[in-house]
């Protein structure tokens, strides 16, 4: 079955340090989508990127970078020279072509604080 | 932008009442979906519909029913509400097509007493 691993729970950081949100998910698909959310204090989850399977290309957008390793199974986010915006509850999430529509499993979330 | 909108950002409901949460989507999407997001657990799947009138139980369809009459529009169901029903309920709509990006709403804050 699938299933994501945030294995951070929080994180808290000074402004304008870099960090490293980890996600590591199992799938016995070989097609397969990864994503990453962003949920502010009013809630909403924000899309923030989508990985298909076959694409190991890492990804860079502004301070934000994600790295994808199929070898390890992880899908690790960065965000470079944090902000005080950047605080949020991050969450990974999994979709399996198997599975038909775009079901996510979603991961437990890394709460992100960052300090002025 | 994708608009995703749920009708109550807030409600506080008794034991045992029936709840209804309306969620309406403004991008013609096929699928609909109804997460359910508790602290340690991240988000949870209730149910989903991929069509008009269409359904399917997600993870945990237990004590809800939705409705989708109309393509916009999806309802998540409580038929008596009970205090572990308690959480933040997100809304999220989807185009038709494996990978492709669902799109939330707010989310509704729920608490029964």
């Amino acid at each position: 079955a699938q299933k994501v691993t945030q294995a951070q729970t929080e994180i808290s950081v000074v402004e304008k340090e870099d960090v490293t949100l980890d996600c590591v998910y199992e799938t016995r698909d070989t097609t397969y989508y990864l994503f990453w959310y962003k949920q502010p204090p009013s809630g909403e989850l924000v899309f923030l990127i989508r990985r298909n399977s076959f694409d190991e290309q890492n990804e860079i957008s502004g301070r934000y970078s994600w790295n994808f390793q199929k070898s390890t199974s992880s899908f690790n986010f960065t965000i470079t020279a944090s902000q005080v915006v950047d605080s949020a509850v991050y969450f990974c999430a999994l979709s399996e072509a198997s599975q038909g529509a775009q079901k996510l499993v979603f991961g437990q979330g890394t709460r992100l604080t960052i300090n002025p | 932008d994708v608009k995703v909108t749920q009708s109550s950002r807030y409600l506080v409901k008794r034991t045992g009442e029936k709840v209804f949460l309306e969620c309406v989507q403004d991008m013609d999407h096929e699928n609909m979906f109804w997460y359910r997001q508790d602290p340690g657990l991240g988000l949870r799947l209730i149910y989903f519909s991929y069509d008009v009138k269409m359904k399917e139980k997600g993870d945990i369809p237990e004590g809800y029913s939705v409705s989708r009459e109309k393509k916009e529009r999806f309802s998540l169901i409580l038929e008596s509400a009970s205090t572990n029903q308690t959480s933040m309920y997100l809304c999220a709509s989807s185009p038709w097509g494996r990978g492709d990006t669902i799109y939330f709403g707010e989310g509704s804050w729920l608490t029964v007493v």
